[in-house]
């Protein structure tokens, strides 16, 4: 199975900042990636698909770019409401669609 | 409204079995393929089990595989996940997925690219002697 690595696995920022999480792939998966958002006692919310396709509805501080084996979620302006844990999930194998082990964003 | 509700988890002991179901509605069921992802409380999302709109084309996580079988009824717009010889890994809390599930063409080609985009509320499931 491709490996997904995030990192960091947790970061502390302030409303406002902008911050990035970035995502290994074990091997290339060209730009089948997904990010995924959830908050606690909440099922998954998806981001992004294909590395940079903003999903409908989710708003445009959120953005996603890499291709290959490296990958980056970045939001512009961190809002209160973005306090979550945030998973990479590579979708170019026929196998299993695996995920990244979550980076969880905390509040400063 | 685009929803799914899951249900059939419970308790159960190591060895035994479980039927997951996921009701659909609000979109056309056969038109996508599903999904199965599960958490552990207090960890990380893994994706479970994945089937093609028509049920012609099934995956599985190693880590169950062997074990569960994921199905679908069309006519009745549900999925299933039998879940046979459980184990106390298995314990979490199962989710249904619209999409998240590649596969091959009848002629070999990957589609690759799949995402989960509508998620249900998740059904427990609980191994323990």
């Amino acid at each position: 199975d491709i490996q997904m690595t995030q990192s960091p696995s947790a970061l502390s920022a302030s409303v406002g900042d902008r911050v990035s999480i970035t995502c290994r792939a074990s091997q290339n998966i060209d730009s089948f990636l997904n990010w995924y958002q959830q908050k606690p006692g909440k099922a998954p919310n998806l981001l992004i698909h294909t590395a940079s396709s903003l999903q409908s509805g989710v708003p445009s501080r959120f953005s996603g770019s890499g291709s290959g084996t490296d990958f980056t979620l970045t939001i512009s302006s961190l809002q209160p409401e973005d306090f979550a844990t945030y998973y990479c999930q590579q979708s170019y194998s026929t196998l299993a669609l695996t995920f990244g082990g979550g980076t969880k964003v905390e509040i400063k | 409204e685009v929803q799914l509700v899951e249900s059939g988890g419970g308790v159960v002991r190591p060895g035994g079995s479980l039927r997951l179901s996921c009701a659909a509605s609000g979109f056309t069921f056969d038109d996508n393929g599903m999904s199965w992802v599960r958490q552990v409380p207090g960890k990380g999302l893994e994706w479970v089990s994945g089937i093609k709109w028509d049920g012609s084309s099934t995956g599985y996580a190693d880590s169950v595989k062997g074990r569960f079988t994921i199905s679908r009824d069309n006519a009745k717009n549900i999925l299933f996940l039998q879940m046979n010889s459980l184990r106390a890994e298995d314990t979490a809390l199962y989710y249904c997925g619209r999409g998240g599930y590649n596969y091959n063409s009848r002629r070999g080609s990957p589609r690759r690219g799949s995402y989960t985009d509508v998620w249900g509320k998740g059904t427990t499931v609980t191994v323990s002697s």
